[in-house]
């Protein structure tokens, strides 16, 4: 099945900074790779996703990379800002027999210093 | 229009007892999906549910079910529980079955003692 490894596990940067999560995945029949943002207590939410056939994707501060070739795609996060700081899950979706599944890594502890 | 809603929020049972846990999709959305969110790890699939059948299950045991109603609603059941099988319980909502963006509820928090 789909393995997903995510790194680093925690991430402090300076307000203002750039902030990079990498993820990797196993199963090259994956071809939807989504982001996630949960904050403490709360329910994850979509940032931004990005499909097999687009190599990047950028919406404001956030941008997403993709390498069909090496299984690998990131997360650039520019200007950060202390509301930026969350868990960060990045994820892929593989086929499960008539349906799909999201794959999770083991997320990224963002922390956006003053 | 609602997000995803489950209920309940909070749920302390105690070892050995059952459980259900329920979740309505967006409306309009056809497939659920649950996933359970250990503290300090990212979600684990579970079960996808599409048009009231079964698409997908996870590495879970057999104490672990669901079920998807005409309305498209879903029920979890955990049955014998562990104290490994404290958790969040996510529902996760999609417009079908391909690889659409995955909408999630507020989430399920399961305590067992």
């Amino acid at each position: 099945g789909e393995n997903v490894e995510q790194h680093p596990s925690t991430l402090s940067v300076q307000e203002g900074d750039s902030a990079v999560i990498k993820c990797t995945y196993s199963d090259s029949a994956s071809n939807y790779f989504p982001w996630y943002k949960q904050e403490l207590g709360k329910r994850p939410q979509l940032i931004i996703d990005i499909r097999s056939n687009v190599g990047e994707k950028k919406d404001q501060r956030i941008a997403v990379t993709l390498n069909k070739t090496a299984k690998h795609f990131s997360l650039h996060i520019t200007e950060t800002q202390p509301e930026d700081s969350a868990v960060y899950f990045c994820a892929a979706s593989s086929l499960t027999g008539g349906g799909n599944k999201l794959t999770f890594g083991t997320g990224t502890q963002l922390k956006v210093e003053l | 229009d609602a997000g995803v809603t489950q209920s309940p929020t909070h749920l302390i049972k105690t070892r050995g007892q059952h459980v259900t846990l329920r979740c309505s999709p967006i409306s309009g959305h056809k497939s659920v999906s649950w996933y359970q969110q250990v503290l300090g790890q990212g979600p684990q699939f579970i079960f996808q549910y599409y048009e009231k059948e079964e698409r997908g299950r996870g590495n879970f045991p057999d104490r672990f079910s669901a079920r998807q109603f005409p309305n498209y609603s879903s029920e979890l059941n955990v049955n014998a529980l562990l104290l490994g099988d404290s958790a969040l319980y996510l529902c996760a909502s999609r417009l079908g079955v391909g690889n659409t963006e995955a909408f999630f509820g507020q989430g399920t928090r399961l305590t067992v003692v």
